[in-house]
Parts: C-alpha cells; structure tokens; sequence
C-alpha cells in the first residue's frame, strides 16, 4: 500500500532559526496535505498541494510539491514558539479518494 | 476553536461498558470521518461516511460500530473495548474529494 515517510522524527531548534520537514511518498500523490497538532491539540490544515512543482506561502511558512508528486516539504523561517508542535504530511494518491495517508510527523520544540 | 463538536471530551469506561462518542458539524459536509490517534502516531483512519452511507471501514473490529444519523451528526458505538483501544478518537468532516479535513477536538478515551 501507499506509504508516505516523514523525516525528521523531532526537531529542535533555538528561537529565530529555521526548521523544514519533508515527506516523501511511495506512488504518485494527486495532492498533499499538511496539518499541525498543537501539544493536546488536534491536527488543523495548514494547506493543500495539488499541482506539480507547486510553492505556496504562508507568512513564516513555505510549502513545497516536487515535481513528481512524490515528495513535499514543509518550511518555516525564522521559528518562533508559537510554532511549537506535530507537522503531519497526508498524501493522497487517487483523485477521488477519501483515504488520506498520513506521515509519521515531526515534532518542532522551539526553544526560547 | 473548531466547527467540529465532539462530546464527550473525555471518557473513561470500562472493558464491560457500552458508551457512545458523538460528532457534529454544521459546515454542510458531506463527508464525515472517524480516525484514532495513539500517543506519538499519526491519525489512523477508521471510517469514512460520504452522504450517510458508510463509505471506507479500514477493518476496524466490530466493537466498534459507527453510525451516521443525518449530513451533521456521526456516532461511534463502543462496547467491548480493550485496554489497547485507549486513543484520542477524532472526528473529522470535509466537502466530499480532495479536500482539507476538519478535525474536532477528539474525545480522549480511557479503557479501564
């Protein structure tokens, strides 16, 4: 079945600096989502993927879709702690699928 | 805060208990979805409801039983569980295909 690897499992970092979190996917994805989890919180969206070699920005936040569809990354510059928490990639592969795989995420610890 | 209610927030029963978890969004989705999440992982599916009719079952076992009275309201029936079943169960709805997912806040299961 679809798998989608994400590296890196934790992540520290000092205030101020960046962080980026990749994912990279088996097979094909027709779009990739992205979602935080606060600490005791649940995933919210962050932004959804869809074409090739797509780049779409948020603020601190920069988000990547390769080329081939198969790996994305995530990219936040300038870390603050509000940026604290899980950073979960979900591919999908078929176009009309409800099945979202979802990476393993990186856990972003920011330290003041 | 988020349009996705879920009651109870927490909820501790034990392993000869019937209890319910309840969902409800007022977004006009039509898709709506049970995923569990155990500490660390990702969410792992477990139902997908498309227009009330159960859509995607990811081979949960019958001790769980999900049920979707109308567009805004999705149930998951317990009866049975195992200590192993402890997890944050979250709800999540979206507009039918390829698109962003919005999560409750989970009910955070205790199996006893």
């Amino acid at each position: 079945g679809q798998q989608v690897m994400q590296i890196p499992q934790y992540q520290h970092v000092q205030e101020g600096e960046d962080f980026t979190t990749y994912c990279n996917s088996s097979t094909t994805l027709s779009n990739i989502q992205w979602y935080k989890q606060r600490p005791g919180g649940h995933p919210v969206f962050l932004i959804q993927l869809v074409k090739s070699g797509e780049v779409k920005k948020q603020k601190r936040l920069t988000f990547q879709f390769g080329e081939a569809k198969k790996n994305s990354s995530l990219h936040i510059t300038a870390t603050q702690t509000t940026d604290v928490g899980t950073y979960f990639c979900a591919g999908r592969s078929g176009a009309g699928s409800y099945q979202l795989t979802f990476g393993k995420g990186t856990k972003l610890s920011v330290i003041p | 805060d988020t349009e996705v209610t879920q009651t109870p927030k927490h909820l501790v029963m034990g392993m000869t208990n019937k209890k319910s978890l309840k969902c409800e969004q007022h977004m006009g989705h039509r898709a709506m979805y049970w995923y569990k999440q155990k500490a660390k992982k990702p969410p792992e599916l477990m139902f997908v409801y498309s227009y009330e009719k159960l859509s995607i079952n990811e081979s949960v076992p019958s001790r769980f039983s999900p049920e979707c009275p109308n567009s805004s309201l999705l149930n998951l029936h317990l009866h049975a569980l195992q200590p192993e079943d402890s997890a944050l169960y979250l709800c999540a709805s979206s507009v039918p295909y390829n698109s962003p997912l919005h999560f409750g806040n989970g009910t955070r299961l205790t199996v006893t």
